[in-house]
């Protein structure tokens, strides 16, 4: 079965500072890869998506991720968050007829 | 434009009660349609998926059970509520196709807590 691994359930950060959350998978063929945001009192949402093509993908409020095949990795970034960036942060991957495979979540705390 | 709507939006209920969860989704035809659970530190966990009509695919044995009764409505349900119920429900869709390549759309939640 598909399994998604996140490294950190919990990231303290200053504002301003970057961001690097990591998130491995398991599953060895082709595979489709999302991070969702959900912020405080609000829907989960989507923050990007890679299918294929450019293994850098952009997303919204300045998010990235980058695919890597070779370490079955998809970690998102970014270079300086902000306090509004508080929440927490889920990495998925495509497991079978339109299911998704979702990690256990990284919580983040900006502090101002 | 699409939205999808859940409620109640809390519940409580006491263990050995009866369960109906509702969601509904507008703007679109025939989506897949997804229950999920999601519980502090342990992520989201699905439940039931259904892509159609009357079929409701099973992710995992539980006290729990599914119907879609309607094209944009999907209904999860218990006869008996257990303690080990309780968490955050989640209902999304996803264009309907066969494809992996859809993104999911989340509804805004239900907390159902068991006592």
């Amino acid at each position: 079965a598909q399994s998604v691994s996140q490294h950190n359930h919990h990231v303290i950060l200053s504002e301003a500072a970057s961001l690097e959350l990591g998130c491995n998978y398991s599953y060895g063929g082709t595979v489709n890869l999302f991070w969702y945001v959900q912020y405080p009192g609000q829907h989960l949402q989507l923050l990007l998506k890679y299918f294929s093509g450019d293994p850098l993908v952009k997303g919204i409020k300045g998010f990235e991720a980058e695919f890597i095949k070779s370490k079955f990795s998809f970690n998102l970034r970014k270079p300086s968050v902000q306090w509004s960036d508080t929440a927490e942060y889920f990495c998925a991957v495509n497991s079978g007829y339109s299911t998704l495979t979702f990690g256990k979540g990284t919580m983040l705390l900006v502090s101002p | 434009s699409q939205t999808i709507h859940q409620w109640p939006a809390t519940l409580v209920q006491p263990v050995g009660s009866p369960l109906s969860l509702e969601c509904t989704v507008e703007g679109t035809s025939n989506p897949n349609l997804y229950w999920y659970r999601q519980a502090a530190g342990r992520g989201l966990q699905l439940l039931f998926y259904s892509v159609g009509i009357g079929q409701i695919s099973s992710e995992v044995p539980q006290n729990l059970s599914a119907s879609r009764p309607q094209d944009r409505q999907f209904i999860l349900s218990s006869k008996k509520l257990l303690l080990s119920d309780s968490g955050f429900y989640l209902c999304a869709w996803s264009v309907g196709t066969t494809s992996s390549y859809n993104e999911q759309f989340f509804g805004p939640g239900t907390r159902l807590t068991v006592l």
